[in-house]
């Protein structure tokens, strides 16, 4: 079986760092991504991780630890606009299969 | 054109209705994709294609049939649907299936609701 999980809710102030957590267990692993979703819309991609480390991509890294099921996803300089939801989906090791956790809604305070 | 369009927007049907969602996408992508995400939840994924053909159906209920009719177009028929099928349907595409960056690309969705 497969499990993924994620705070519910974080709060931050604009310009400062915030850190969002993702811990996993599933049966065969081949990915995590991270998409983020604004209310109302459709979740769009922000990252990937298949190896250990950090990849960084702008305002925004992720990474990942294989051996203990944990990603996170950290976003730098906070902006009103990155209140959204942040998903982490990971990928099962046939065809496409995804999973997303359950999200964490991140609100932004002037 | 980096876009994935889904049609119609919003959909009300009763439970003894038949009605179809469509999905259209232009980036040469070979994997579709549907989800079904309820209000507050993460998206479920429902059917996967590879090449047009049905390569994953995760469980999902007879009343819901997919259809790939080409590389670029994914249909999801519904009929006899019951009141808790009501959801955002989202299709995405991605490259392929395979293995790497194979990020997906998600529609605005369709906001179903059956009464």
């Amino acid at each position: 079986g497969q499990n993924i999980d994620q705070p519910t809710e974080m709060t931050a102030t604009e310009g400062a760092i915030v850190q969002i957590n993702c811990t996993y267990q599933t049966s065969g692993f081949n990915g995590l991504f991270w998409y983020q979703q604004h209310a109302g819309e459709a979740p769009t991609f922000l990252s990937y991780n298949v190896l250990d480390g950090l990849e960084e991509k702008g305002r925004f890294s992720s990474f990942l630890s294989r051996s203990k099921g944990y990603s996170y996803l950290l976003l730098k300089e906070l902006q009103m606009k990155d209140s959204a939801s942040y998903l982490c989906a990971v990928r099962r090791n046939y065809g496409q299969n995804f999973v997303f956790g359950p999200g964490t809604r991140l609100s932004v305070l002037p | 054109d980096t876009e994935v369009t889904q049609t119609p927007k919003h959909l009300v049907m009763g439970m003894t209705n038949k009605k179809s969602l469509k999905c259209e996408q232009h980036m040469g992508h070979r994997a579709m994709y549907w989800y079904k995400q309820k209000a507050k939840k993460p998206p479920e994924l429902m059917f996967v294609y590879s090449y047009e053909k049905l390569s994953i159906n995760e469980s999902v209920p007879s009343r819901f049939s997919p259809e790939c009719p080409n590389s670029s177009l994914l249909n999801l028929h519904l009929h006899a649907l019951q009141p808790e099928d009501s959801a955002l349907y989202l299709c995405a595409s991605s490259q392929d299936t395979g293995a790497g960056e194979r990020e997906q690309f998600f529609g605005p969705g369709t906001r179903l609701t059956v009464l």
